[in-house]
């Protein structure tokens, strides 16, 4: 039972914007940094935002992520087909002494 | 580049161990804290353990808290899991992951994993 919770899933038409939320508590997003990852079919997942809002080099500025509170944000503007995939936001746990992952959302471009 | 490279899964029986091994290349290994993370099939990934830049300090997900060791050679520049009484709910994809700081803070860079199937 996973302590961040994301949707299921989101879609979008291609060239529109999807947000995705993650939730969570004082003990994870509130008070530690949040990282996004992509995993595209059958690979290993892919860091996309870290620290709450940035973008390692090479991925795209049309990824974006903020954090408020006990809450974190991705956002994917431009959606394009080959966005289609799992997002999980993740974080340390300092009252769980561990590192969780969200639930997870499945991404669709219609 | 950052490569990080699992071996040692495969099949093997309920109850029985396995030594998973990550050899790591392009970045200082000592300086920075390890991760191991799982995904079973057809579910969302699931942190398992971690381990100082130092190898110190360790913590457990409380799945595999006391059947799992993690523990690392700087000098080989390879992070190992040992893996004892296994069950069927072990199976899962295993990934070696390195941290962006010398203990627990971000998961920043991913293997391409190593599977693990416990089965009689």
């Amino acid at each position: 039972q996973s302590v961040l919770t994301q949707p299921p899933s989101v879609s979008a038409a291609p060239g529109q914007k999807v947000t995705i939320s993650c939730s969570g508590s004082s003990s994870n997003i509130a008070n530690n940094y949040v990282c996004w990852y992509q995993q595209l079919p059958g690979t290993a997942p892919k860091l996309l935002i870290y620290d709450n809002n940035k973008r390692p080099s090479g991925i795209p500025d049309r990824f974006s992520g903020s954090k408020s509170g006990t809450s974190a944000t991705l956002g994917i503007t431009g959606l394009q087909t080959g966005d289609e995939a799992d997002y999980y936001c993740g974080t340390w746990d300092t009252s769980l002494s561990a590192y969780v992952f969200g639930t997870g959302t499945k991404v669709t471009v219609l | 580049q950052v490569q990080l490279v699992e071996s040692g899964g495969g099949v093997v029986q309920p109850g029985r161990s396995l030594r998973l091994s990550c050899a790591a290349s392009g970045f200082f290994f000592s300086s920075y804290a390890m991760h191991w993370v799982r995904q079973p099939p057809g579910k969302g990934p699931e942190w398992v353990a971690v381990i100082s830049y130092d190898g110190i300090n360790k913590y457990y997900s409380e799945s595999v808290k006391g059947r799992f060791t993690i523990s690392r050679d700087n000098s080989k520049n390879t992070l190992y899991l040992q893996m004892d009484s296994l069950r069927a709910d072990d199976t899962a994809v295993y990934y070696c992951a390195r941290d962006t700081g010398i203990m627990a803070t971000m998961i920043y860079d991913w293997g391409q994993g190593t599977l693990v199937t416990v089965s009689s």
